[in-house]
């Protein structure tokens, strides 16, 4: 156990549809990495946030977005869903930012869009 | 930007022996080279890192060895057990801010008894 929670694991949802996925890092940390993986692109880094403020940004598209709360959770906003979104999200946090910390994962959610 | 080459994409070995993957980086500027081994289901868990002042590093059973000449650096299991069996992905990030860890395509190591 990584100690980084996200819910929910999974998530059935149509196509159009707008979806909001969770994260809480390991206590103490205070970075918040989002990727993507699916079995074409592998794991893509998507967007990273440190004490609440965005910090990198990756191949996010334009229809995600993300946020970081001042309990230091995270928030993954997906809209106007399509079939090629289906796909594992992952969080990880990691204490610090920029400087090479060590990241750790969570769980997942399997999204699913129909 | 960074681009990660990883190889094999799946490897069998029998338990007992050892299972090398080896991945190659684009950017010199990539100072930070960790390791994530994912089971099914399971989100990747860090098993081992290695910074660029480093050349090797070993826990227990597991190695990593980094050449930054040849920007290549390589995962050694040695006496695999068939727990090892899952997906193994190797990562590079440049030490900067706005920067993060950029992935290889994974491996998929079998472990049979």
């Amino acid at each position: 156990d990584s100690g980084v929670t996200q819910t929910p694991k999974h998530l059935i949802t149509a196509t159009g549809q707008r979806v909001t996925l969770r994260c809480s890092p390991r206590s103490g940390d205070l970075s918040v990495y989002w990727y993507q993986q699916s079995l074409d692109q592998g794991l893509q880094f998507l967007i990273q946030y440190y004490n609440g403020e965005e910090r990198a940004k990756g191949n996010i598209l334009e229809r995600f977005s993300a946020q970081q709360f001042p309990d230091l959770h995270s928030e993954l906003n997906l809209s106007s869903l399509e079939l090629g979104d289906s796909a594992l999200y992952f969080c990880a946090s990691s204490p610090l930012s920029g400087a090479a910390n060590e990241q750790f994962f969570g769980p997942g959610t399997r999204l699913t869009v129909l | 930007g960074e681009n990660v080459e990883q190889h094999p994409s799946t490897l069998s070995v029998q338990e007992g022996d050892s299972a090398v993957i080896k991945c190659t980086y684009s950017d010199s500027a990539s100072n930070y080279f960790p390791w994530y081994k994912q089971e099914l289901g399971k989100g990747p868990q860090l098993i081992i890192d290695i910074r660029s002042n480093v050349g090797e590093k070993k826990d227990q059973r597991i190695a990593v060895t980094l050449n930054k000449t040849a920007k290549h650096f390589s995962l050694h299991i040695t006496e695999t057990q068939p727990e090892d069996s899952a997906v193994y992905f190797c990562a590079a990030m440049i030490n900067q801010a706005g920067t993060a860890l950029i992935f290889g395509k994974g491996t998929t190591l079998s472990v049979s008894s």
